[in-house]
C-alpha cells in the first residue's frame, strides 16, 4: 500500500515557466514533509521540507505548499532552469521518527 | 567533510552467488538506512540502524538480504543467493538523531544480476 503518491510521473516545462508537482498522503499522523532532488548517477538530496503547524515554506525558487485538511502539498519551482531537470521524491514521517516513506517520484524535464 | 562513501559503484553478479555492498555514513552520524531503487518500486526501505542497533529490518527482504554495521562507521549488506530480480541501486543513507532527520545519501552501487 502506497502511502505517499506523487503525480504527475513526469512532468515537461520551458525554462522560465513553473514547475507544479504534486503530492499526497494517507497516514494523518505524518508530520514531516521532506522533498529531495536525484540526479542520474547519484543519490537523492534534501531539497526543501515542511513540517505540518506550517503551510507554507520557501527557499529561493522553491516553495512547498501544504494543505492539511486535504492531506495534500505541492512544490512549486519558479523560473525553472534546465539545471532543474531531475526526479523529486515527496517523503514523509511522523512522531519524530527518522524513518521516511517515500513517493514513487516525478521526473521533471526542463527544456530550453 | 566526506558525505556517504559506497563502495563498489557496479556490480554484476551470476544468479545465486552471494555479494557484500559496502558503505561508509557520513562521520558522527548514528542513524543509517538501505534502501533499493527501482524505476517500479522506486525507494523501498530495507534496514534501518540506530547507534549500530538493528530497528527495522523491511519484511519482504528478510530470507536473503540481510545488513550489518560492525562500527559507527561502516556498514555492510550482504545477498545471498542473488536473483535476477535484485537488480537495482542499492543506496546507503545517514542521518543525525537531532530532530531535523536530513538524510545524506550515498551514489548508491547499482547491481545487475544476470
Amino acid at each position: 500500500q502506497q502511502q505517499v503518491r506523487q503525480s504527475p510521473q513526469s512532468l515537461t516545462v520551458w525554462e522560465g515557466e513553473t514547475a507544479i508537482l504534486n503530492c499526497s498522503y494517507e497516514n494523518s499522523a505524518f508530520d514531516y514533509f521532506p522533498w529531495y532532488q536525484q540526479f542520474p548517477g547519484e543519490g537523492p538530496a534534501l531539497l526543501i521540507a515542511i513540517r505540518s503547524v506550517s503551510d507554507k515554506k520557501e527557499d529561493g525558487r522553491f516553495t512547498i505548499f501544504f494543505n492539511k485538511r486535504e492531506k495534500k502539498l505541492s512544490l512549486h519551482i519558479t523560473d525553472s532552469q534546465p539545471g532543474d531537470s531531475a526526479t523529486y521524491f515527496c517523503a514523509a514521517s511522523h512522531g519524530g521518527s527518522a524513518k521516511l516513506i517515500f513517493g514513487e517520484g516525478t521526473k521533471l524535464t526542463v527544456s530550453s | 567533510d566526506a558525505g556517504v562513501t559506497q563502495t563498489p559503484r557496479h556490480e554484476v553478479a551470476e544468479k545465486g552467488q552471494t555479494i557484500i555492498l559496502k558503505c561508509e555514513p557520513v562521520s558522527g552520524h548514528n542513524d543509517l538506512f538501505w534502501y533499493r531503487q527501482t524505476k517500479i518500486q522506486g525507494l523501498e526501505l530495507l534496514s534501518y540502524f540506530r547507534s549500530k542497533s538493528l530497528m527495522e529490518d523491511g519484511g519482504a527482504f528478510k530470507d536473503r538480504f540481510k545488513a550489518e554495521m560492525l562500527n559507527s562507521s561502516f556498514s555492510t549488506l550482504k545477498i545471498q543467493p542473488t536473483e535476477p530480480k535484485d537488480s537495482a541501486v542499492y543506496l546507503c543513507a545517514s542521518s543525525l538523531d537531532r530532530g531535523t532527520y536530513e538524510q545524506y545519501f550515498g551514489p548508491g552501487t547499482r547491481l545487475t544480476v544476470l
